[in-house]
C-alpha cells in the first residue's frame, strides 16, 4: 500500500493567515493526489483534484501543488469556516489511501 | 443534482455480517466511468477506503478486508452494497458511500452511517 503522510498533524492560525500544509507519498504517485476538508460530523468534502484542479465552488482561496512524492495545500487568507480537519488521498494505485489528517484550530 | 445516502443497521454483534446499502440519485452507475465507493472511518481516525464497483461491474477491494468484503450493484434500484462479514469491534466506523469519477476521487458524498460493533 502507498502510505500518506501529512505534516502538520495540527496548526493553529488566525483569520487571515495564510497556511500551508504538506502530504507525502512513500512512492511517487503523479499528479493523483485529491484533497479534503471535513469539518466535526460531516463528510469529506473534496476540494482539490489531480493535484490541483480547484473543484467547482471552492473558493480561490484554496490551491494545490506538486507531482511526484511531495504536495501541499495552501489557504491564501484563511477564514473562519476554514477551520477544520484536511485529508490528502492518493489514487494512483488501489488500495487508495489517505493522510491521517491535519486539523487547523483557532489561534 | 447528486446525492447518495446509506442505510443499514446502527449496532452490529461480534461475528455477525454487516449490510449497508447505498441509494443514489443524480447519475447512473450504467454510465461509463461512473463508480461508487465505499469507505469507513473511525472515530477519530482519518477515512479508509474499502470498495469500489464500477459502470462495467468491475470491483475492486482493499485487499486486507478482500475476504470479507463483497459489494454489487442493483441499476434499476440505483444503489450500491457492501457486505461485510465476521465483524468485530474494531469495525466500528461512520461508513459512508461516495460517488467516485475522474482519476479516482469522491466527488459527491452520503451523509455516512455510524455502526457500532458490541455485543
Amino acid at each position: 500500500d502507498i502510505q500518506m503522510t501529512q505534516s502538520p498533524s495540527s496548526l493553529s492560525a488566525s483569520v487571515g493567515d495564510r497556511v500551508t500544509f504538506t502530504c507525502r507519498a512513500s512512492q511517487r504517485i503523479g499528479n493523483f493526489l485529491n484533497w479534503y476538508q471535513q469539518k466535526p460530523g460531516k463528510a469529506p468534502k473534496l476540494l482539490i483534484s489531480a493535484a490541483s484542479s480547484l473543484q467547482s465552488g471552492v473558493p480561490s482561496r484554496f490551491s494545490g501543488s506538486g507531482s511526484g512524492t511531495d504536495f501541499t495545500l495552501t489557504i491564501s487568507g484563511l477564514e473562519s469556516e476554514d477551520f477544520a480537519t484536511y485529508y490528502c488521498q492518493q489514487s494512483n494505485s488501489t488500495p487508495w489511501t489517505f493522510g491521517q489528517g491535519t486539523r487547523v484550530e483557532i489561534k | 443534482q447528486v446525492t447518495l445516502k446509506e442505510s443499514g443497521p446502527a449496532l452490529v454483534r461480534p461475528t455477525q455480517t454487516l449490510t449497508l446499502t447505498c441509494t443514489f440519485s443524480g447519475f447512473s452507475l450504467t454510465t461509463s466511468t461512473m463508480r461508487v465507493s465505499w469507505i469507513r472511518q473511525s472515530p477519530g481516525g482519518a477515512p479508509e477506503w474499502l470498495a469500489r464497483i464500477d459502470w462495467d461491474d468491475d470491483r475492486f477491494y482493499r485487499p486486507s478486508l478482500r475476504t470479507r468484503l463483497d459489494i454489487s450493484k442493483d441499476t434499476s434500484k440505483n444503489q450500491v452494497v457492501l457486505t461485510m462479514t465476521n465483524m468485530d469491534p474494531v469495525d466500528t466506523a461512520t461508513y459512508y458511500c461516495s460517488r467516485t469519477i475522474g482519476s479516482g476521487f469522491f466527488d459527491v458524498w452520503g451523509p455516512g452511517t455510524l455502526v457500532t460493533v458490541s455485543s
